[in-house]
């Protein structure tokens, strides 16, 4: 399948410090790729859809000027965790959207990344 | 709205069992798409299968295979002679045509006991 990476794949900073989180698509070129956060043995919450050259979408109770995304290019999105806090810790996944036809619309996605806040 | 449940929070297994897993959709779509995704402890989502909803056929891949039935909206997973190595958590999926959402069910821990 297609690959999507995740840099880092771990982080710790300190309470008040800002995290960014690259996602890219080394194998194919992503128009839409996603932010997910999972706490603990719970599923997969969508934060945000980021569409190549506008600007994300959030989800409901997302707060758009913590997390911060860019997707800069057909193959790379970034999310910014700003001025981070103990509660944003958390194991935060991103994928990419492959749609080369109808039949392959599948989602990819990244190895996550742990962050844990100080 | 669009639904998606995995009632089974946790099964635990002995090797060589077969263990099926369950998920159950709700959507008044008529075009959507099923997935079903594993989660090793390493943490990556692996994608296992796509299913849309206008081909019914059950479908195997090797020791993993898929029941996809409309009349009841499940799409349920079934793992023959599992191994230790099927341990993780499994994710059911569902995303309407048209929508880039996905609707993640909760998830089933599988535990696979030597």
């Amino acid at each position: 399948g297609a690959v999507v990476s995740q840099h880092p794949s771990w982080v710790i900073c300190k309470s008040g410090t800002s995290v960014k989180i690259e996602c890219r698509s080394l194998d194919f070129q992503a128009t839409t790729m996603f932010w997910y956060r999972q706490f603990p043995k719970q599923s997969l919450m969508l934060m945000a859809t980021s569409n190549e050259g506008s600007k994300a979408t959030y989800e409901q109770g997302v707060e758009k000027d913590k997390f911060l995304i860019n997707h800069a290019s057909l193959t790379l999105s970034t999310l910014t965790v700003t001025s981070a806090h103990p509660e944003d810790s958390s194991f935060y996944i991103c994928s990419a959207r492959v749609m080369a036809t109808s039949s392959t619309d599948t989602q990819y996605f990244g190895p996550g990344t742990r962050l844990t806040v100080l | 709205a669009q639904k998606v449940t995995q009632a089974q929070t946790e099964i635990s297994v002995v090797e060589k069992e077969d263990v099926t897993l369950d998920c159950v959709y709700e959507t008044r779509d008529t075009t959507y798409y099923l997935f079903w995704y594993k989660q090793p402890p390493s943490g990556e989502l692996v994608f296992l299968i796509r299913r849309n909803s206008f081909d019914e056929q059950n479908e195997i891949s090797g020791r993993y295979s898929w029941n996809f039935q409309k009349s009841t909206s499940s799409f349920n997973f079934t793992i023959t002679a599992s191994q230790v190595v099927d341990s993780a958590v499994y994710f059911c999926a569902l995303r309407v045509y048209n929508f880039n959402k996905f609707y993640f069910g909760s998830g089933t821990k599988l535990n696979v006991k030597p």
